[in-house]
């Protein structure tokens, strides 16, 4: 099965700085990668997606970059703020009975000082 | 337009009960995924229903737990026996059908506690 890598465990930053968290996946079958942002007790959120016929995607100061032949996906987060401070996670999804599977990283715990 | 309802929020159980848990899916939405999420770790993928379908249960144990998603009414997610190491927040997410997007909308998850 699909095996998601995702590091650092654990990320602080100073307000206004950027922010990188990368993962590597094992399964080429894979071809959909959503990141979710989960803030203490609550839900995940999709906060940007990737699908494999592309490389990078931007959303304002939220960018994902994919590379398929590494099996490797990267978030960047520009000037960071302290809202930003949650745990984020990584996943590489499968394709399923018209949707998609994802497999998630252990996530990663970003704290932004003001 | 309510977002994915989970109830219970909060349950308490003693070893040996059984735990069910019920997912609403957001209006329109026709598929249901369940999740779990250990302390610190990442969410690991259950089981995928359409209604009165089971599309994918490669995450869940083989023995105790059991999932349905009927014509009418909640998604629920069963749990026989429960050990201590049930013990875990449970996420219930839905979506589309798939075309135009493949976002997981996630409910706001179940705390079991195995007492």
């Amino acid at each position: 099965g699909e095996n998601v890598e995702q590091h650092p465990s654990t990320l602080s930053v100073q307000e206004g700085d950027s922010a990188v968290i990368k993962c590597t996946y094992s399964d080429s079958a894979s071809n959909y990668f959503p990141w979710y942002k989960q803030e203490l007790g609550k839900r995940p959120q999709l906060i940007i997606d990737i699908r494999s016929n592309v490389g990078e995607k931007k959303d304002q100061r939220i960018a994902v970059t994919l590379n398929k032949t590494a099996k490797h996906f990267s978030l960047h987060i520009t000037e960071t703020q302290p809202e930003d401070s949650a745990v984020y996670f990584c996943a590489a999804s499968r394709e399923s009975g018209g949707s998609y599977i994802p497999t998630f990283g252990r996530g990663t715990s970003l704290i932004v000082h003001p | 337009n309510a977002g994915v309802m989970q109830n219970p929020r909060h349950l308490v159980r003693r070893r040996g009960q059984e735990a069910r848990l019920r997912c609403s899916p957001m209006k329109g939405h026709s598929h249901v995924y369940w999740y779990r999420q250990l302390p610190e770790e990442g969410l690991k993928f259950m089981v995928y229903l359409q209604k009165e379908n089971i599309i994918d249960e490669s995450g869940m144990p083989k023995e105790r737990f059991s999932a349905e998603f009927p014509k009418e009414g909640p998604s629920i997610l069963r749990i026989q026996q429960v050990v201590r190491g049930d013990s875990a927040a449970y996420f219930c997410a839905s979506s589309r059908l798939a075309g135009s997007t493949y976002e997981q909308y996630f409910g706001p998850g179940t705390r079991l506690t195995v007492t």
